[in-house]
């Protein structure tokens, strides 16, 4: 069982750089969302969707863009990158209910210079 | 304002005692999930457990418990019987409208041979 997949793992980007963080799920799950990890701030929700072509922005929206042409994939787009992106990424997904937990992918560490 | 808060940085607690980490919650929905998740040093995400807003008993997994004190907006995680494999930061976190999902800061526990 794959789960959720997230690629690449790490990523070296310079300044001013644009790339795509790839997360996919073959659970079927309708929600998906993005969050970014720093020490001591948890997890913050970047961007969610609760399915195929619905998206909104979560708490730290800007600087990213997401798409959701598919329920089983939703890429998030880095458009110009900057140090303060520097962070560990994690894309999750679940069922669209509240008692479902997320499933989450092992994590992309970016690393802007 | 903090929908999530996790007032304990760090914790150590010595092998086969229990410990018990602080979650207080904010919101104004009478639907809601509570979850606690953990994570090792290796960095994935594992969900240990789930409380409904509207569930009368505290609920178990094992060597977890979490107790839920609706009137406080409280939902601590207690683990009993630590082991050294409990060495991990662990995360509240809430289930709300829009099925988004908020963290806390995390707590760092060392179990302490």
């Amino acid at each position: 069982n794959a789960g959720v997949t997230q690629t690449p793992k790490f990523q070296v980007l310079k300044t001013g750089q644009s790339m795509t963080l790839q997360c996919a799920q073959d659970m079927n799950h309708e929600y998906m969302s993005w969050y970014r990890q720093d020490p001591g701030m948890g997890l913050r929700l970047i961007h969610y969707s609760v399915g195929a072509g619905i998206t909104d922005q979560g708490e730290v929206p800007n600087g990213y863009n997401v798409s959701r042409s598919t329920t089983e994939d939703f890429p998030l787009r880095l458009l110009s990158a900057a140090p303060s992106q520097t962070s560990v990424y994690f894309c999750a997904s679940s069922p669209r209910d509240l008692s479902s937990p997320l499933h989450f992918g092992n994590g992309t560490r970016l690393t802007v210079t | 304002a903090q929908k999530i808060t996790q007032t304990q940085p760090g914790m150590f607690v010595q092998e086969k005692e229990a410990v018990t980490l602080d979650c207080t919650y904010d919101t104004s929905d009478p639907s809601y999930g509570l979850f606690w998740y953990k994570q090792p040093s290796s960095g994935e995400m594992i969900f240990l457990i789930y409380q409904g807003s509207y569930d009368q008993q505290n609920a178990t997994e094992g060597r977890y418990s979490l107790n839920f004190q609706k009137a406080r907006k409280s939902a601590n995680l207690v683990i009993s019987a630590s082991q050294l494999g409990d060495s991990a930061m662990y995360f509240c976190a809430m289930r709300e409208g829009q099925y988004k999902l908020s963290f806390g800061a995390g707590t760092t526990v060392t179990v302490r041979a």
